[in-house]
């Protein structure tokens, strides 16, 4: 059963413009959520993350917003850069422990 | 900084044939996880530890073991490998629970054949 779900393979987005990946979660104990980017051949590096307090936290061009009620998390990327081309995958977890539970992944190719 | 190290990057094993992927970090965390990516299915947790002598098992578990002798290494031992294990394995660190920022190590892409 997945638990956190990304329903979106893929995405294109021109150069410039807002790219927005969206996740959803299935547990209601889930209280941290964070999102990771991965290149081809590297390991996922850590982007952003949200407390379940808050709907909303913003990093430069990076924003991540929580709807509770509706289990559902989105990262917004204003403006889109060539270089945010990547695999970005959402994870949550739960209090009291330390184990990211990970979605399928998001490829997001901005293109000029 | 080095991180967290990962090697081999790549190896191709025979079915039935065993070895150890190796995952070393640098940065005195206390947590360290082991997950595989396989195509289209996101990072399954397959073991982790939260200190030196602690392990314990994650989502898919089976057909490996782990040891945790040191805060630094966290080797991932494969057993009797199968095709259903060719993968790309990840180790990945963090100092505190919370579920904050793991620092993840750049990857063996391993096949069995």
């Amino acid at each position: 059963d997945q638990q956190v779900k990304q329903n979106s393979p893929s995405l294109s987005v021109q150069e410039g413009r807002i790219s927005i990946l969206n996740c959803d979660y299935t547990n209601s104990m889930f209280d941290y959520f964070l999102w990771y980017k991965k290149y081809p051949a590297e390991g996922p590096t850590f982007l952003i993350s949200i407390s379940s307090i808050k709907d909303k936290n913003e990093d430069g061009r990076f924003t991540v917003f929580l709807n509770k009620s509706a289990k559902h998390l989105s990262l917004h990327i204003v403006p889109s850069q060539p270089g945010d081309s990547a695999v970005y995958f959402c994870a949550a977890s739960q209090l009291n422990t330390d184990k990211l539970i990970f979605g399928t992944g998001t490829r997001l190719q901005v293109f000029p | 900084n080095a991180g967290v190290t990962q090697t081999p990057k790549f190896r191709i094993l025979k079915i039935g044939q065993s070895m150890t992927l190796q995952c070393t970090q640098d940065m005195n965390h206390n947590y360290m996880y082991w997950y595989r990516q396989d195509p289209g299915m996101g990072l399954k947790l397959i073991y982790y530890s939260v200190g030196a002598g602690i392990t314990d098992k994650g989502e898919v578990p089976n057909g490996y073991n782990v040891s945790r002798s040191t805060t630094e290494d966290f080797p991932l031992r494969l057993e009797l490998a199968a095709p259903s294990q060719t993968s790309v394995y990840f180790c990945a660190s963090s100092s505190q629970t919370g579920g904050s920022g793991y620092t993840f190590g750049s990857g063996t892409r391993l096949t069995v054949v």
